[in-house]
């Protein structure tokens, strides 16, 4: 069955830490890949998308996400999280734009 | 160029009213997704559309909930004689396609809440 998991729930770092985000999915095919980053009672705004091609994707706001196929993952990554970064961080999966599956999301709380 | 516009942003409903959810998509955008985010979970798909078609249903609860995207205005999400459980923040996303390179682009979403 298609899915995605993201096995972290809820991640606290400090600002100016690094971040990684875990990603990792089932699917038949290579599938396309996103983020999607959603602040409190907004919708969600992707950060980036893979589909093919360099395996190490550059987003917006500093992400970005690396897709590994031997491990079936797409981890985000920031080198240094700015406290405008809380929210809930998504990972997608499809065959194009339509009918996303999503993980149950990551809550990203930031410390100064 | 406005983004994805959904209304209302909040809705409370009593059990066994009707709820209608509207979604007027980017301009230039022809195909609709619904998406439901149940609390404390990802967002599930729904439906998708294009103009006057739907396209694909499979995540529609098989009662009580219908979809449109009629030639005129915006697409709308149907819930009759809804129940607790249809308590959730429903999306709307649009694109100009869906190959590579389209980008779905989601609004700021309806809250449902269900008393």
């Amino acid at each position: 069955a298609q899915s995605v998991t993201q096995p972290d729930i809820h991640i606290t770092v400090s600002e100016g830490a690094s971040l990684e985000l875990r990603c990792n999915y089932s699917y038949g095919a290579t599938p396309y890949l996103f983020w999607y980053v959603q602040s409190p009672g907004q919708g969600l705004q992707l950060l980036l998308k893979y589909f093919s091609g360099d395996t190490l994707v550059q987003g917006i706001k500093g992400f970005e996400a690396e897709f590994k196929r031997s491990q079936s993952s797409f981890n985000l990554r920031k080198p240094s999280v700015h406290w405008s970064d809380a929210a809930e961080y998504f990972c997608a999966v499809g065959e194009n734009t339509d009918k996303l599956i999503f993980g149950t999301g990551t809550r990203l709380q930031v410390f100064p | 160029n406005a983004g994805v516009m959904q209304n209302p942003r909040h809705l409370v409903r009593r059990r066994g009213q009707e709820a209608r959810l509207r979604c007027s998509p980017m301009k230039g955008h022809s195909h609709v997704y619904w998406y439901r985010q149940l609390p404390e979970e990802g967002l599930k798909f729904m439906v998708y559309l294009q103009k006057e078609n739907i396209i694909d249903e499979s995540g529609m609860p098989k009662e009580r909930f219908s979809a449109e995207f009629p030639k005129e205005g915006p697409s709308i999400l149907r819930i009759q004689q809804v129940v607790r459980g249809d308590s959730a923040a429903y999306f709307c996303a649009s694109s100009y396609g869906t190959g590579t390179g389209a980008e779905a682009f989601f609004g700021q979403g309806t809250r449902l809440t269900v008393v």
